[in-house]
């Protein structure tokens, strides 16, 4: 089944930018690529989305390529409470498929 | 606007018997989603339902069934609990025109004992 590809861990130090990579080597020409974000015992969280190059909000930065092959999440000046685990689902025919995500510690 | 609401949030059944969640979608949201997150299974899909219809199914056993009604308020239910069904159900709503933003609620902690 095609799906994202992502690190399963990363750590950062507060203050730092953080890039989240992933990988979309199946995705759809008419998909757009999207994160989320999931603190413990929640439901996760709409963060970005975008079909290519460059899309920022309040939140963060998202950079696709032209191929569309990969996508990267930019946090600007992590804080503890960005601790957290991130996604980028496959989306597929109105299912997401999330897997299991990039989960981000950040220490002090 | 109010955001997406389930019910219960917490729920401890036993083996064998079954259970029936609730979900609330933001107001205007016609397409509701479900899913199931285990700590080895991750999250995953379970089915979506667009107007009263199931438009899209996960691969879970058919124990697993779920109805929208006409205001869109979902429902997802159980039958024959398994320990393994032990897990957080979360649901999603999305306006029409922008599946790939979901709003989820916060969950419905299950356990079978």
């Amino acid at each position: 089944l095609a799906k994202t590809t992502q690190p399963i861990s990363m750590d950062s130090y507060e203050g730092q930018e953080v890039n989240i990579t992933c990988s979309h080597n199946n995705i759809a020409t008419n998909d757009y690529i999207t994160w989320y974000q999931q603190f413990p015992s929640q439901g996760p969280r709409f963060i970005i989305q975008g079909y290519k190059t460059k899309v920022t909000n309040e939140v963060a930065s998202l950079f696709i390529p032209a191929d569309r092959k990969s996508s990267t999440l930019s946090l600007p000046r992590v804080s503890l409470s960005d601790t957290a685990v991130y996604y980028c689902p496959f989306y597929n025919f109105n299912k997401f498929y999330f897997g299991s995500g990039t989960k981000l510690n950040v220490k002090p | 606007k109010a955001g997406v609401t389930q019910t219960p949030r917490y729920l401890i059944k036993t083996r064998g018997q079954q259970v029936t969640l609730s979900c609330s979608p933001i107001s205007g949201h016609r397409s509701v989603s479900w899913y199931q997150q285990t700590p080895g299974q991750g999250l995953q899909f379970l089915f979506e339902y667009f107007s009263e219809t199931q438009r899209n199914k996960g691969n879970f056993p058919g124990r697993f069934s779920g109805r929208q009604f006409s205001n869109s308020r979902s429902e997802m239910n159980v039958s024959t609990l398994e320990l393994g069904d032990s897990a957080l159900y979360l649901c999603a709503s999305s306006p029409r025109d922008t599946y790939y933003e979901q709003y989820f609620g916060p969950g419905t902690r299950l356990t079978v004992t």
